[in-house]
């Protein structure tokens, strides 16, 4: 079956540390793969996305996201983390063929400490 | 990039009561429309896609009759919540999909609606 996975519920890091926010998929081909950000009351902001070819993606806010093949995963990366990057962070998945837009993982809530 | 606009961004009504959201894509034709419900500390499901000049497609277990879609022009769609009720309070958001870029969607600001 076709799903979208994000085994951290919740992360903690400290202001200036780095980040990496893990996504799974499972699927027999590649997918159209995106990372959205929410702030509280807020719609989705897209982050970045990955459709084909160079398999490191670079997105807006110094985030960037690794497509890996082998392990069917495509993690959300940032070398520093500021503040103002507390928010929920959803890994979303277009598989082909699917009639729905968008399948998106559970999110992960992420924490900044000053 | 394409903007969708989703109004009112926070809803309250009473019991009972209709309450009507509306989806606009501000700066191209979406055809199709999507809707999505977000539970606190939830993830986005979705409810329904809006097909311009057609039926919207409901998916399993979404009442069609208490959730009511109207996607009469390429750049607004609407959702009603027709006698909501206190469980129907969420965060509503809409996306849709601009034909000329692709998969890309983009999103509304969202809708808080509280049923009292």
């Amino acid at each position: 079956a076709q799903s979208v996975t994000q085994p951290d519920i919740h992360i903690t890091v400290s202001e200036g540390a780095s980040l990496e926010l893990r996504c799974n998929y499972s699927y027999g081909a590649t997918p159209y793969l995106f990372w959205y950000v929410q702030s509280p009351g807020q719609g989705l902001q897209l982050l970045l996305k990955y459709f084909s070819g160079d398999t490191l993606v670079q997105g807006i806010k110094g985030f960037e996201a690794e497509f890996k093949r082998s392990q069917s995963s495509f993690n959300l990366r940032k070398p520093s983390v500021h503040w103002s990057d507390a928010a929920e962070y959803f890994c979303a998945v277009k598989f082909s063929g699917s009639a729905r837009q968008l399948t998106f993982g559970s999110g992960t809530q992420l924490t900044v400490l000053p | 990039g394409a903007v969708v606009s989703q109004h009112p961004s926070r809803v309250i009504c009473k019991s009972g009561t209709s309450v009507k959201i509306e989806c606009r894509s501000l700066d191209f034709q979406a055809t199709t429309m999507f809707w999505y419900r977000q539970f606190p500390k939830q993830s986005l499901m979705l409810m329904a896609t809006s097909n311009e000049g057609s039926k919207a497609t409901y998916e399993q277990g979404v009442e069609k009759d208490k959730f009511l879609i109207n996607h009469a022009s390429l750049t607004l769609s609407t959702l009603t919540v027709t006698s909501a009720h206190p469980e129907d309070s969420s965060f509503y958001i809409c996306s849709a999909r601009d034909p000329r870029g692709g998969t890309e969607a983009f999103f509304g600001q969202g809708t808080r609606l509280t049923v009292v």
